[in-house]
C-alpha cells in the first residue's frame, strides 16, 4: 500500500517553456500532497503543501507564479514549472499523506528536470 | 540553530555490524519522527516512524526517541551492503503534516 507515482520520470525542455509534472496516489486518498526539490548532494527542500480543493501554501522564497500547483482531486496533484530556466534543473519529488496518518509521507519516484 | 541536525558522515561500518545514526531537533513541540532511506538518484523511502519515547523495532531496524533530550536515533543491526544509502531524519512541523528534514547521513557498509 501507500504507492505514489510521478510522471514523467525525467524531462528535458528548452529554456522559456513550461513543464507539467503529475503526482498520483495509487492506492489511497491523499488529502495533502507536498512538492520538494532536491539539488545534487543536498537535502530535500519543501516547495509547497497542497490540500485537495484549496490553494497551495508555498514556502518562503518559492515563487508561486513560477511553480503552479494544482490539487484537483484526492489522487492527483500537478506541478507546472513555467518559463523554465537552466537554474530550475533539479530533481522534483512529490509526497502524499492522508487524513488518517497525516504525518506519514509517502514519496513518488521523482522527476528529473533538465532545462537547456 | 538548525531545526533538524544530522552528522553528514560518511559513516562506514563493516558488513554485519550495527550502524547507529543520530538526529537532534530543536522544536520541543514536535510529536512525530521519521527515518527515510534515500539511494543515490532515487526518492526517499519511509523505513521507520516513532511517536513515543523509547524504542521501536521493525526487523533489523530500531528507532529510539528521547523527547527530553530532543534526540532520535536509528540502529541498523546486521548491516548489509544494500543498506548503503543516505538516511534522512524528519520531524513534523505544525498540524498540516509538514516535515522538516535533516541533511542526511551517508552510510557505507563495506563487505
Amino acid at each position: 500500500g501507500a504507492v505514489v507515482s510521478q510522471h514523467p520520470s525525467w524531462v528535458i525542455c528548452k529554456s522559456g517553456t513550461s513543464v507539467k509534472i503529475e503526482c498520483r496516489s495509487l492506492d489511497f486518498q491523499a488529502t495533502t500532497m507536498f512538492w520538494y526539490r532536491q539539488f545534487p548532494k543536498q537535502s530535500l527542500m519543501l516547495m509547497a503543501t497542497s490540500n485537495e480543493g484549496s490553494k497551495a501554501t508555498y514556502e518562503q522564497g518559492v515563487e508561486k507564479d513560477k511553480f503552479l500547483i494544482n490539487h484537483a482531486s484526492l489522487t492527483l496533484s500537478t506541478l507546472t514549472v513555467t518559463s523554465a530556466h537552466p537554474e530550475d534543473s533539479s530533481f522534483y519529488i512529490c509526497s502524499a499523506s492522508n487524513r488518517e496518518f497525516p504525518y506519514e509521507q509517502y514519496f513518488g519516484p521523482g522527476t528529473r528536470l533538465t532545462v537547456t | 540553530q538548525k531545526e533538524v541536525e544530522q552528522n553528514s558522515g560518511p559513516l562506514s561500518v563493516p558488513e554485519g555490524a550495527i550502524a547507529s545514526l543520530n538526529c537532534t531537533y530543536s522544536d520541543r513541540g514536535s510529536q512525530s519522527f521519521f527515518w527515510y532511506r534515500q539511494y543515490s538518484g532515487k526518492s526517499p523511502e519511509l523505513i521507520m516512524f516513532i511517536y513515543s519515547n523509547g524504542d521501536k523495532e521493525d526487523g533489523r531496524f530500531t528507532a529510539q526517541l528521547n523527547k527530553a533530550s530532543q534526540y532520535v536515533s536509528l540502529l541498523i543491526r546486521d548491516s548489509q551492503p544494500s543498506d548503503s544509502a543516505t538516511y534522512l531524519c524528519a520531524v513534523n512541523r505544525g498540524s498540516q503534516g509538514n516535515l522538516i528534514f535533516g541533511k542526511g547521513t551517508k552510510l557505507s557498509v563495506k563487505p
